[in-house]
């Protein structure tokens, strides 16, 4: 199974800071890469998809970047709402994979 | 807009099976491949298997293979995600999540079914 490498574990920061999340993929999956946001006690939100594509809704300030094994999650001007626990989900090969999560505390 | 409703919260013996029910409205269903996804308290989120309805048959992640089964019914626009030999640490809440051919994949989650398993 591919594995997802995601760091790091826990980052702390502070409103209007800009921060990224990093996720390695253990082989080639191309853009097969998505990013998740979840709040504590809801479903995870799909924010990006293609490692790039901002879906509908989600602010601008939320970016994907990179292709084939190495992938990034940047929050520029963190906001009050964007504390929350952020995984990357590889749907390239199946059994699909997800990163270990991010969680993003307040400073 | 599309939206997936799942079934409630159950509690559980260990050995027994649970069955949780995933309805999808808003989009199109059949088409599109419909995941389940396990989360255990205070951990990640884990694919367990996922099904095209109208290709019928279902993909299991290893590890749930022997335990899992993943239906969907096109008539009902319903998915289905059986889990059986129930232990404590089957204790999770069991998402679905799909695409319904409105948007991406993953793009649309259940709001999640609680299984307790306890004795």
């Amino acid at each position: 199974a591919i594995q997802m490498t995601q760091s790091p574990s826990s980052l702390s920061a502070s409103i209007g800071d800009r921060v990224s999340i990093t996720c390695l993929a253990s082989q080639v999956i191309r853009n097969h890469l998505g990013w998740c946001q979840q709040k504590t006690g809801k479903a995870p939100k799909l924010l990006i998809s293609g490692a790039s594509t901002l879906q509908n809704g989600v602010p601008s300030r939320f970016s994907g970047s990179g292709s084939g094994t190495n992938f990034t999650l940047t929050i520029t001007s963190l906001q009050p709402e964007d504390f929350a626990t952020y995984y990357c989900l590889q749907d390239y090969l199946d059994p699909y994979t997800f990163g270990q999560g991010t969680k993003l505390g307040m400073k | 807009q599309g939206q997936l409703v799942q079934s409630g919260a159950e509690v559980k013996k260990p050995g027994s099976s649970v069955k949780v029910s995933c309805k999808a409205s808003g989009g199109t269903f059949g088409n599109y491949a419909i995941n389940w996804v396990r989360q255990a308290p205070g951990q990640g989120l884990e694919w367990m298997g996922g099904i095209t309805p109208i290709l019928g048959a279902a993909n299991y992640a290893q590890k749930f293979q022997d335990r899992v089964t993943i239906t969907a019914d096109e008539s009902t626009t319903t998915a289905y995600m059986e889990l059986r030999s129930l232990t404590s640490e089957d204790t999770a809440v069991f998402y679905c999540a799909t695409s319904l051919g409105i948007a991406a994949d993953w793009f649309y989650w259940g709001p999640g079914t609680l299984v307790t398993v306890s004795s």
